[in-house]
């Protein structure tokens, strides 16, 4: 168990449908990380936050957002979803930035 | 944007073998980090390397990181059932405020009992 949890484990949805991601970091891990990990794309980085703050932004759609929450818990916010965005979201955690990284779960979403 | 070249795309080999499995870059990286990941669960941490040259184990697992800091590689010795999954490699570069990962596309290893 890496402390990173992540809720809900499976979610099914339709297009244009908007999900809500939830993750909850390490006791003590002030950085959190967003990722998506498809079968063709591999482990794609979204976002990063540290203490509330967006930090860093990769590959992530306008149709997607994230905040950190003054408890440090985070959210991904998937919106107008299409087929294509069926995939495995990973929240990470880390004490501070530049420092190891440990993964949630994962939450399995499925867009039909 | 960054890219890493992970190699073997996939492995298949008998219990007891050796297991080697590398990662390239053309871009410089301050931290090579070493993942394993079964199915339905999250990458788990294996080996962290911070020092260009640095070689580190832990049990039977041995990771270096490169000298010229564009590669690392992993190490698996006597493999056992319970190797398989997916291992990925991910290099991370900061400074400023850039702190992800960018990850390989992952080695799927499979053992033969």
């Amino acid at each position: 168990d890496s402390g990173v949890t992540q809720t809900p484990k499976h979610l099914i949805t339709a297009t244009g449908q908007r999900v809500t991601l939830r993750c909850s970091p390490r006791s003590g891990d002030l950085s959190v990380y967003w990722y998506q990990q498809s079968l063709d794309q591999g482990l794609q980085f979204l976002i990063q936050y540290y203490n509330g703050e967006e930090r860093a932004k990769g590959n992530i759609l306008e149709r997607f957002s994230a905040q950190q929450f003054p408890d440090l818990h985070s959210e991904l916010n998937l919106s107008s979803l299409e087929l294509g965005d069926s995939a495995l979201y990973f929240c990470a955690s880390s004490v501070d930035v530049g420092e190891k990284l440990f993964f949630g779960s994962g939450t399995q979403l499925s867009v039909l | 944007g960054q890219q890493l070249n992970q190699s073997p795309q996939s492995m298949f080999i008998q219990e007891g073998e050796d297991v080697s499995m590398n990662c390239t870059s053309s871009s410089i990286f301050n931290t090579w980090l070493w993942y394993k990941q079964d199915p339905g669960e999250g990458p788990v941490l294996l080996i962290a390397l911070y020092k260009a040259g640095e070689l580190t184990s832990n049990g039977r697992l041995t990771a270096q990181f490169g000298i010229t800091r564009k590669d690392s590689f992993l190490n698996i010795s006597a493999s056992i059932p319970s190797d398989v999954g997916i291992y990925f490699c991910a290099g991370q570069r900061y400074g400023g405020s850039q702190g992800n990962l960018i990850f390989g596309k992952g080695t799927k290893l499979s053992v033969k009992p």
